[in-house]
């Protein structure tokens, strides 16, 4: 059974600062991983997709990598801002009905 | 292009009553999918349909069921509501499995419905 986990559940960092949050899982057997930000009481918007042939996504400040051997997954944030304070999740696609399994989330806080 | 559409924004029922949440996908996007995000237990996924046909089914009992319309947009139903179902219904689309590079397609949420039972 595939098990996502996301580490730290939560994050408090100064503005300016780099940062990484991380995810694991516990079957390599995924066609993709995926990660979200979710504003408070909101849905989820896609930040970075990445295919389980690939090694990295990269979009503005945001790199997200994958390591499918370990089970592994960051999601790099650079110059992080106030606007970057929400919940990160990770989530991974697996086959058997093409179910995709969440993290619990990181949440995390830029203080300006 | 619109995203996709839930309605309503916020439900509230009693113990025991039934439930009708809604979702419409993106244009084009034939699977329709829905979780709950209920409070300290992250992400569950629910139920997935495609091209008018229930495909997945998550950990849920059976009065959480639910349709798809032709015109791909869905409904969820929640019968017999408990005061556990009280969580935030999340609904998200993507193209058909049969579309070429359907594994790698992301997901488009929507902002949920925000279901309370008192």
């Amino acid at each position: 059974k595939q098990e996502v986990t996301q580490i730290p559940a939560a994050l408090s960092v100064p503005e300016g600062e780099n940062l990484v949050l991380n995810c694991s899982f516990t079957d390599s057997a995924i066609y993709n991983l995926q990660w979200f930000r979710q504003d408070p009481g909101k849905g989820l918007t896609s930040l970075l997709l990445i295919q389980s042939s690939q090694r990295e996504q990269t979009s503005g400040r945001l790199n997200a990598s994958l390591d499918k051997s370990s089970g592994r997954s960051t999601l790099y944030i650079a110059a992080s801002q106030p606007g970057d304070s929400a919940t990160y999740l990770c989530a991974v696609k697996v086959g058997g009905g093409f179910k995709t399994i969440f993290g619990a989330g990181t949440r995390l806080f830029v203080k300006a | 292009e619109a995203g996709v559409t839930q309605s309503p924004t916020h439900l509230i029922k009693t113990r025991g009553q039934q439930a009708t949440l809604r979702c419409s996908p993106i244009s084009g996007h034939t699977s329709v999918y829905w979780y709950q995000q209920a409070l300290g237990l992250g992400l569950q996924f629910l139920l997935w349909y495609d091209e008018g046909e229930e495909r997945n089914r998550g950990n849920f009992p059976p009065r959480f069921s639910g349709r798809q319309f032709p015109n791909y947009s869905s409904e969820l139903n929640v019968n017999a509501l408990e005061l556990e179902d009280s969580a935030l219904y999340l609904c998200a689309s993507s193209p058909s499995p049969g579309t070429a590079g359907y594994s790698n397609q992301p997901q488009h949420f929507g902002d949920g419905t925000r279901l309370s039972i008192l």
